[in-house]
């Protein structure tokens, strides 16, 4: 069966540090991999998607980005970070088939102080 | 661009009725999937129904059926008797062919006793 992973749960990281979230699906091959911001009581926002390795695709302009080093990895990262890129970060993945949903991570709740 | 709404930021439903979450759509492509999910307070984000743009009939999954007028773009979920589980966040989100999924602003049920 195919299963996401997505760590750490919680973060708190000063404004200036550097970010580096990461995102591995097991049980599935060539999917596609999205990065989504969900801030306070507000909808997703897609960040970042990739169809294959070293093919990302932004979203919006922002101060992240995003790299997919192996077929089912994700990594989000930040050199230095904003107090507007705190939030609720979640991976999905999906396969390129009409007629089935994502699948979610559990999420990363970064506070940025 | 693809945009999803949602009106009702918030509801209350005393248990063991029905409820109705609001969701309209837009897109100028013809094939499109719509999904509901739910996203208690964890913050995981749980997939409970979908319903292709061609598809004839409503989809139905359990207590939850989705009322999908494909000439009004909407596709509104209703939750049949209500449980105090049901309490959480619901997203309406639609995809088409570049299979990003796109989210309204979600609707919060609160399910009273």
């Amino acid at each position: 069966s195919q299963t996401i992973h997505q760590w750490p749960a919680t973060l708190v990281q000063p404004v200036g540090s550097p970010l580096s979230l990461e995102c591995t699906v097991e049980g599935t091959s060539n999917p596609n991999l999205y990065w989504y911001r969900q801030a306070a009581g507000r909808g997703l926002q897609l960040l970042f998607y990739s169809v294959g390795i070293g093919q990302i695709s932004s979203e919006v302009p922002q101060n992240l980005s995003a790299s997919r080093p192996q077929d089912r990895q994700f990594i989000l990262s930040s050199k230095k970070l904003l107090l507007s890129d705190s939030g609720f970060y979640l991976c999905a993945w999906s396969v390129r088939v009409q007629g089935n949903g994502y699948t979610f991570g559990s999420g990363t709740r970064l506070t940025v102080v | 661009a693809q945009k999803i709404t949602q009106t009702q930021p918030g509801m209350f439903v005393q248990e063991k009725e029905a409820v109705t979450l609001d969701c309209t759509y837009d897109t100028s492509d013809p094939s499109y999937g719509l999904f509901w999910y739910k996203q208690p307070s964890s913050g995981e984000m749980i997939f409970l129904i979908y319903q292709g743009s061609y598809d004839q009939q409503n989809a139905t999954e359990g207590r939850y059926s989705l009322n999908f007028q494909k000439a009004r773009k909407s596709a509104n979920l209703v939750i049949s008797a209500s449980q105090l589980g049901d309490s959480a966040m619901y997203f309406c989100a639609m995809r088409v062919y570049d299979y990003k999924l796109s989210f309204g602003a979600g609707t919060t049920v609160t399910v009273r006793a």
